[in-house]
């Protein structure tokens, strides 16, 4: 079944560390998206990527990083940078072509120990 | 202001109750809009897709946009103890390649 994996499903970060969220779609989707959940705001873009190679800053990319090398791979970085990283991390990814939605992968939760 | 204003909730309403589900927006460019459903530590999941004005529906779901008051509503019919999930409202200018900007999510208990 085509569909988004996330990994891992739970993540601990010790202060000061680089931790790094999988993001991988076999749906030959062209864009993916990372977003960030916290009670009461909703979900937030930290970055976007439309074609393989670029990528753009969404609303809150400070403290993130990401890449994309290939179609189907879309990983996040959440740096040192990041001052308030626990959260519940969601990757989506849409095709280029025709009206529709995004697909969401089942999310991360970063939690800061 | 928020882009998208959604209420947060909780909504509780008994089993077989209709439920009415709305947000409003205040960027008059928004064309297309959506409504997710997300069950607890789960990722949303895409119930209604619709362009521009007028409604749409989909077995017990019907959505229904009014582009000229800004305001968009997801009713439910027939609810039952499985649709309890945050429901997201959700808006883009476009409909491909765009960036999605989301409402902080409607909290649905359906009581027994």
């Amino acid at each position: 079944d085509g569909g988004i994996t996330q990994s891992p499903k739970y993540l601990f970060r010790k202060e000061g560390q680089n931790v790094t969220l999988s993001c991988e779609q076999n749906l030959n989707h062209d864009a993916m998206y990372w977003y960030r959940q916290d009670p009461g705001q909703g979900l937030r873009l930290i970055y976007y990527s439309q074609i393989v190679n670029d990528f753009q800053k969404g609303d809150i990319a400070e403290g993130y990083s990401v890449s994309r090398e290939k179609k189907e791979s879309f990983p996040l970085t959440v740096t040192s940078a990041q001052k308030n990283p626990t959260a519940f991390y969601l990757c989506a990814s849409r095709t280029g072509t025709g009206s529709n939605g995004y697909t969401f992968g089942s999310g991360t939760r970063l939690t800061v120990v | 202001q928020k882009e998208v204003e959604q209420d947060p909730g909780p909504l509780s309403v008994p089993e077989g109750a209709i439920v009415s589900l709305n947000c409003t927006y205040s960027n008059s460019a928004f064309q297309y809009f959506m409504w997710y459903r997300q069950y607890s530590r789960k990722g949303p999941e895409l119930l209604m897709y619709t362009y521009s004005s007028g409604n749409k529906e989909d077995g017990r779901f019907t959505a229904q946009v009014d582009k000229s008051s800004k305001y968009i509503s997801l009713f439910i019919r027939d609810s039952q103890p499985s649709d309890s999930a945050t429901y997201l409202c959700a808006m883009s200018l476009t409909g491909t390649a765009s960036k999605l900007t989301f409402g902080t999510g409607t909290r649905l208990q359906v009581t027994l």
